[in-house]
This record gives C-alpha cells, sequence and structure tokens, in this order.
C-alpha cells in the first residue's frame, strides 16, 4: 500500500524565518514521483515539484528547496527567507511510474507566516 | 489558455437528492482526476480518465458515486441520494497525459453542502 504522512498539521512563523516541511513516503515500488503542491487561500492547488525516485539531487527554486532521502523515505520542503505569501496549505503527493497513475496526497501542512 | 473549469462553484443540496458536479479540462489534456477535500482534509482520489482506457475507479468511497467522461473532454461526477457526510469540496484535475509524469492543473473546485 502507498501512503503519505505530514505529521506537522500547522506550522506559524514570523517573516524572513525558515521553515521546514516533513513529508514521509510508504511504498513498495522501486520507481515513483513525488510532489509537492501549494494550495493557497484562494483555493486553487498550484504544483510546486515533481521528483523521481531515480534522482536525489537536492533542488533549489528561489527561496524553495527541497530534500529527497530514499533512504528515510523522505521529501522536505524547505523555504527560506519566508513570505507573508507563502502562508498556504501545502501538500505532498506520491505517484507510481506504471500501472495506476492515481496520486496519494498527504494531509497537508497548514504554513502561517506572520509579519 | 483557459485553465480547469468546474461547475457550480457551489452547490447546496437536500439530503436524499442527486447531485450532478461539471468539469471542463484543458483543451488536449487526456488525464482526468476527480478529488474529494473534506474540511480541513487533504484530497481524496476518486477516479481518473486516461483517453479511452477503463477509469481507474478504486477511490470512489460507494456505488452511490459514479463518473463519466465524454471522449477527451468533460467530465461530470454525480452523487445520487446524497448524505451530510458527502458535504465536501470536489476538485478536478486534468493533465496531459497520466502515464508521463506531467503535472496536474486543478480547478477551482465545487463545494458541495448537503443539508
Amino acid at each position: 500500500a502507498q501512503k503519505v504522512t505530514q505529521a506537522q498539521t500547522e506550522i506559524s512563523v514570523v517573516e524572513k524565518e525558515d521553515v521546514t516541511l516533513d513529508c514521509v513516503y510508504e511504498t513498495r515500488d522501486t520507481t515513483y514521483y513525488l510532489f509537492w503542491y501549494k494550495q493557497p487561500p484562494s483555493g486553487e492547488l498550484v504544483f510546486l515539484i515533481r521528483r523521481n525516485s531515480f534522482d536525489e539531487q537536492n533542488e533549489i527554486s528561489g527561496r524553495y528547496s527541497w530534500n529527497f532521502q530514499k533512504s528515510t523515505s523522505s521529501f522536505n520542503f524547505t523555504i527560506t527567507a519566508s513570505q507573508v505569501v507563502d502562508s498556504a496549505v501545502y501538500f505532498c503527493a506520491l505517484r507510481r511510474t506504471s500501472g495506476t497513475y492515481k496520486y496519494i496526497f498527504g494531509t497537508g501542512t497548514r504554513l502561517k507566516v506572520l509579519a | 489558455g483557459a485553465g480547469v473549469s468546474q461547475s457550480p462553484s457551489n452547490k447546496v443540496t437536500e439530503k436524499g437528492k442527486d447531485v450532478e458536479l461539471r468539469c471542463d479540462p484543458i483543451s488536449g489534456h487526456t488525464a482526468l482526476y476527480w478529488y474529494r477535500q473534506r474540511l480541513g482534509q487533504g484530497l481524496e482520489f476518486l477516479i481518473y480518465f486516461q483517453g479511452n482506457s477503463a477509469p481507474d475507479k478504486s477511490g470512489l468511497p460507494s456505488d452511490r458515486f459514479s463518473a463519466e467522461r465524454t471522449g477527451e473532454s468533460v467530465s461530470t461526477l454525480t452523487i445520487q441520494r446524497t448524505q451530510q457526510e458527502d458535504s465536501a469540496v470536489y476538485l478536478c484535475a486534468s493533465s496531459e497525459t497520466a502515464q508521463e509524469h506531467y503535472e496536474q492543473y486543478f480547478g477551482p473546485g465545487t463545494r458541495l453542502t448537503v443539508t
């Protein structure tokens, strides 16, 4: 069975602080994809990143960075120098590379960045 | 170009009535997904369609739920004999294809309230 766990229900930080959102996944597949999505207060989910299991390189995009560690089945997301506009619910998701293409989402982490 | 659209944006119905929710994917996208998001919860996969292949219905919670898709365009999610537990936001997403790791584009959702 596949599962995604986001243990942090809600995090509050003060603007300019760094924050890390945790994501732990379970799968028996040897190949798979991992994703992060952002759901701002407006409601529409926005794609942030996709990572395939072949590639354990960390990725940085501006203030965002992702740390993928297969050994601990984790795909954590760090926001550096957080801003109020980063306030949203962030979802981690898992998908197989073959067979069924359904996405398994975590329960999300609500991030509040206070001015 | 136009994104994923869903209608209605809000629907209030009485317990026991049937409802139909509509999703218009991005033109040319062959994959279409339906999710349910209960208040404060994560995304729960319901069903996905990929081209002319048989849909993956493994996430439909009961036989009161069904979905159809006409070719590679519009999809409707039907809930029969609605129950209060069906109250949620129903999200639709489309992607170029399900097999590849193309990102999903989400619609704004339909908020369903069963009274």
